[in-house]
């Protein structure tokens, strides 16, 4: 069974650009949520995404957006890229809610120049 | 402010020997706790879980026992072996969910020590 996807797992962009991240989860998973990794702050919660619809969002500002489709597949965009985004941004997919385990990607890496 | 605390950023054990991980939350609504464990330039890797309804849960090498009165659980490996080094986290989530999602700790690195 093939894991989670991440693409691209590098990227290099210029602040004030905007950025699309894509994840594609475990067949057969329906949730999929995203995170934020740096080494200040540790992982922290973004969002998540089950059956289409957000279900829970984390305390991020509203440059960051995602979405998911009907396969499941889910993107993260954000906008105006700020230095301080620079970040390994990690998805995971769980066949339920957050509350049973969670299959992490292996990230993509976002340097904000 | 943290709710779930991993107070030591790191941790060397000699191989063949016990490693003890330990977690503490704040959060009395947390009732589904998680270790990863995440090797450099990768994904974290689910290990595994315990519901609060249980106390001990063991899988192989590893054992996780949680003490909700004193909200604290803790990862056991044994025996260590010098795979098992790499950044251990503790996650925690609330059933049904919550704005949260899965909240981590700042993760402990484990050095196995030949």
């Amino acid at each position: 069974k093939a894991g989670v996807t991440q693409t691209p797992r590098y990227l290099i962009k210029t602040r004030g650009q905007q950025v699309t991240l894509s994840c594609s989860p475990i067949s057969g998973h329906r949730s999929v949520s995203w995170y934020q990794q740096t080494p200040g702050q540790g992982l922290q919660f973004l969002f998540e995404y089950f059956s289409e619809t957000q279900r829970n969002k984390g305390n991020f500002p509203g440059r960051f957006s995602g979405r998911q489709f009907s396969n499941s597949r889910s993107e993260m965009n954000v906008s105006t890229l700020e230095l301080g985004d620079s970040a390994l941004y990690l998805c995971a997919s769980s066949w339920g809610h957050t509350n049973t385990e969670a299959f992490f990607g292996q990230g993509t890496r976002l340097t904000v120049v | 402010d943290q709710q779930v605390k991993q107070n030591s950023p790191s941790l060397s054990v000699q191989e063949g020997r016990i490693s003890i991980l330990n977690c503490d939350y704040t959060n009395s609504m947390f009732d589904y706790f998680l270790w990863y464990k995440k090797y450099p330039a990768e994904g974290p890797t689910f290990l595994i879980s315990i519901s609060s309804i249980k106390d001990k849960n063991e899988d192989g090498r590893f054992t996780v026992f949680l003490n909700k009165s004193a909200k604290h659980l803790s990862l056991h490996i044994v025996p260590s072996q010098p795979g098992d080094s790499a950044v251990y986290f503790c996650a925690a989530s609330a059933e049904g969910g919550g704005a949260d999602g899965l909240t981590f700790g700042k993760g402990t690195h484990l050095i196995i020590q030949p």
